[in-house]
């Protein structure tokens, strides 16, 4: 069963139209994180959530929002979709604390902005 | 800035062959490394390495790290189509989130 469940998997939007993307968890990780892939790139963390405690990447335009509702629920939303925002965007969680990060993914939302 | 280079970018091998992926970082107050296979979709757990020297095996697939020439190689033998995939290298240093590469595109044809 899928521990992390991303919502819409595939996404068209026009120019300047309003996204708003889902994630949701299963196993009650207190970090959740939403990065940004384009084609043939790294994935680029866009912001992450330590419990209720927001953290935005410094890079991450103004355009890109998230809320966190509860620990189960983030959301992504882009307000003003650009063609430079045609990506996937990839959803994940993991355990805080000291040590080793292992993250688990959703199978992320594609999105394209045309 | 923390960095993570993956090479090559892209491999093509046939069936059978065995492949040898590289991971190389600069990563302040480095804690560990992580491979991912990522098909089309999420990006799946490999393996994590903290410790120099110590090779990781799952299968066909091992890895290890050396953290004095701060790079980290992941090989596969015997390869199979399904081993078609792209492999992300990450690293956490305990401060900030993952820190991935670009990724190898590894194909295996028949």
């Amino acid at each position: 069963d899928a521990m992390v469940i991303q919502n819409p998997r595939y996404q068209v939007t026009q120019f300047g139209k309003p996204v708003t993307l889902s994630c949701s968890q299963t196993l009650n990780h207190n970090v959740m994180y939403w990065y940004q892939q384009k084609s043939s790139q790294a994935p680029k963390l866009l912001f992450h959530y330590y419990d209720k405690d927001f953290n935005n990447e410094a890079d991450t335009p103004d355009n890109f929002q998230s809320r966190r509702p509860n620990t189960s629920f983030c959301f992504l939303d882009i307000r003003s979709p650009g063609l430079g925002d045609t990506a996937m965007y990839l959803c994940a969680i993991g355990q805080g604390g000291t040590g080793a990060n292992v993250l688990t993914f959703g199978a992320g939302s594609r999105l394209t902005v045309l | 800035e923390d960095k993570v280079v993956q090479s090559p970018l892209s491999l093509v091998v046939h069936e059978g062959d065995t492949v040898t992926l590289n991971c190389s970082y600069e990563v302040t107050n480095f804690r560990s490394l992580l491979w991912y296979k990522q098909e089309k979709k999420a990006p799946t757990f490999l393996f994590m390495l903290t410790s120099s020297g110590i090779e990781k095996k799952s299968g066909r697939l091992s890895s290890i790290l050396d953290k004095k020439e701060l790079f980290s190689i992941l090989n596969i033998t015997a390869t199979q189509t399904g081993d078609s995939a792209v492999y992300l290298c990450a690293c956490y240093s305990g401060n900030t989130p993952l820190v991935f590469g670009k990724g190898t595109r590894l194909s295996v044809i028949a």
